[in-house]
């Protein structure tokens, strides 16, 4: 099974809040995952990239790998209203490196 | 222009019409892609093609067929067409095919309706 699950959402909060985007997989060989931003009449753009286990923070944004539980996180921290798009995780998978995607959790940041 | 481009921007044809899509790539990449992004479904990847020569298809009907000229035009061309075809079709590009280290970077897409 190849799999990766995402709440479609859309998921709505007050601007200044945390907000917290989540995705499990079944199984990867490979622990390299992404997140993707996606604005409305755009392609998506990479936003980051983590390997294996624990946390990777760029300036508001934090990503997160549980490999125990198979769980991936986003968290943004003080959301702004430019916040506001459909948030996708990406897996690696198999020999030739294909990314295999959720379908994406549209994030509404409320000002 | 930089980064990918991707004409027309929305197209609307029926069934029985012929079109294509164009993409191209201002990045200097050798590897480029054509996904499916379905609303509430996962990116799925059409073809890949590293260097011009197709490298991945991944079991799209022949109604799409892809052509890659040279490294940084890519186009899919389209006849037949279904109306569960209708989607936003989004071209992109990386440094190289198979590299997990290598971003890929997408075009706007093509929204494309089939009556």
């Amino acid at each position: 099974q190849k799999e990766v699950e995402q709440d479609p959402g859309p998921l709505s909060v007050p601007e200044g809040a945390i907000v917290s985007l989540n995705c499990t997989y079944s199984n990867s060989a490979f622990q390299y995952f992404m997140w993707y931003r996606q604005y409305s009449r755009k392609g998506p753009e990479l936003l980051m990239y983590t390997y294996s286990s624990g946390n990777k923070e760029d300036g508001r944004f934090t990503a997160q790998v549980d490999k125990s539980s198979k769980y991936i996180s986003l968290f943004i921290r003080d959301s702004q209203p430019s916040d506001s798009a459909t948030y996708l995780c990406a897996r690696i998978e198999g020999s030739n490196y294909q990314l295999i995607w959720g379908a994406g959790t549209k994030l509404i940041i409320k000002p | 222009e930089t980064g990918v481009t991707q004409t027309p921007r929305h197209l609307v044809m029926g069934m029985t019409n012929k079109k294509s899509l164009k993409c191209e790539q201002h990045l200097g990449h050798n590897a480029m892609y054509w996904y499916k992004q379905s609303a509430k479904k996962p990116l799925e990847l059409m073809f890949v093609y590293s260097l011009e020569e197709r490298v991945e298809n991944n079991s799209v009907p022949s109604r799409f067929s892809p052509e890659c000229p040279n490294s940084s035009h890519l186009f899919l061309h389209l006849h037949t067409l279904q109306p569960e075809d209708s989607a936003l079709y989004l071209c992109a590009s990386s440094p190289r095919q198979g590299r997990h280290t290598d971003t890929q970077y997408f075009g706007p897409g093509t929204r494309l309706t089939v009556l």
